[in-house]
């Protein structure tokens, strides 16, 4: 069964605290994404990966480092936890058929006090 | 930069009515884009609900349609008889055919009164 597994579902951590978001999918996919969801400004990339080691910046990477070292797992990481990073987090993958649409996650909804 | 501009919501509507949701696209950076219609359902992640990959064709799913007009730019979502589990917010997005990360609309929140 193709999946995307976020885990946590839900966190709450005070301001500065460092976050660790996770994030597997059991369809060997190379590309996976790190989006978050913010009311009235939809979803925004923050960081792609397209394989093992091979990651790159999306469109609001500042505050976030990725690690992607298997090719199942890709976690995001929040050194140091904003308050204005409250969203949700998203997390998806793609495999390399040009027809696929990206596959997501259930979100991890994230609270910086 | 790639745009996707689509209706804003709230939108209500009564079960058994038609429901359209209006979607524009401004793709600078894809010379073809692909078009997705994403979902989410209350207390669920995002689903694909449907998608186009070529200019012309018709997408269709769960009575869902959508057109991809390359002259007008547009993938509208139509639906002719919503049921209350259709209240969802609604996705547009737009793509490439290789991994770069999709440009998503701001979403359409769709409320179905009994």
């Amino acid at each position: 069964d193709m999946k995307v597994t976020q885990m946590p579902r839900y966190l709450i951590k005070r301001m500065g605290e460092n976050v660790l978001l996770e994030c597997g999918q059991d369809m060997s996919h190379e590309t996976m994404y790190w989006y978050r969801q913010d009311p009235g400004l939809g979803l925004q990339l923050i960081y792609i990966s397209y394989d093992v080691d091979s990651n790159s910046e999306g469109d609001i990477p500042k505050g976030y480092r990725v690690s992607r070292k298997k090719r199942e797992h890709f976690s995001l990481i929040l050194d140091s936890a904003k308050t204005n990073q409250t969203s949700v987090y998203f997390c998806a993958s793609r495999g390399q058929n040009n027809n696929q649409a990206p596959l997501f996650g259930e979100g991890t909804r994230l609270s910086v006090l | 930069g790639d745009s996707v501009t689509q209706t804003e919501g709230p939108v209500t509507v009564s079960e058994s009515e038609s429901l359209i949701i209006n979607c524009t696209y401004s793709a600078t950076s894809i010379a073809y884009p692909n078009l997705f219609w994403y979902v989410r359902y209350p207390g669920e992640g995002l689903q694909l609900l449907l998608k186009v990959i070529t200019a012309g064709q018709k997408g269709s799913s769960r009575g869902f349609e959508a057109t991809y007009n390359k002259e007008t730019t547009s993938f509208h979502l139509q639906k002719a008889s919503v049921q209350e589990s259709d209240s969802a917010v609604y996705y547009c997005a737009l793509g490439d055919s290789y991994a770069q990360g999709l440009t998503f609309g701001l979403g359409t929140r769709v409320s179905v009164f009994p």
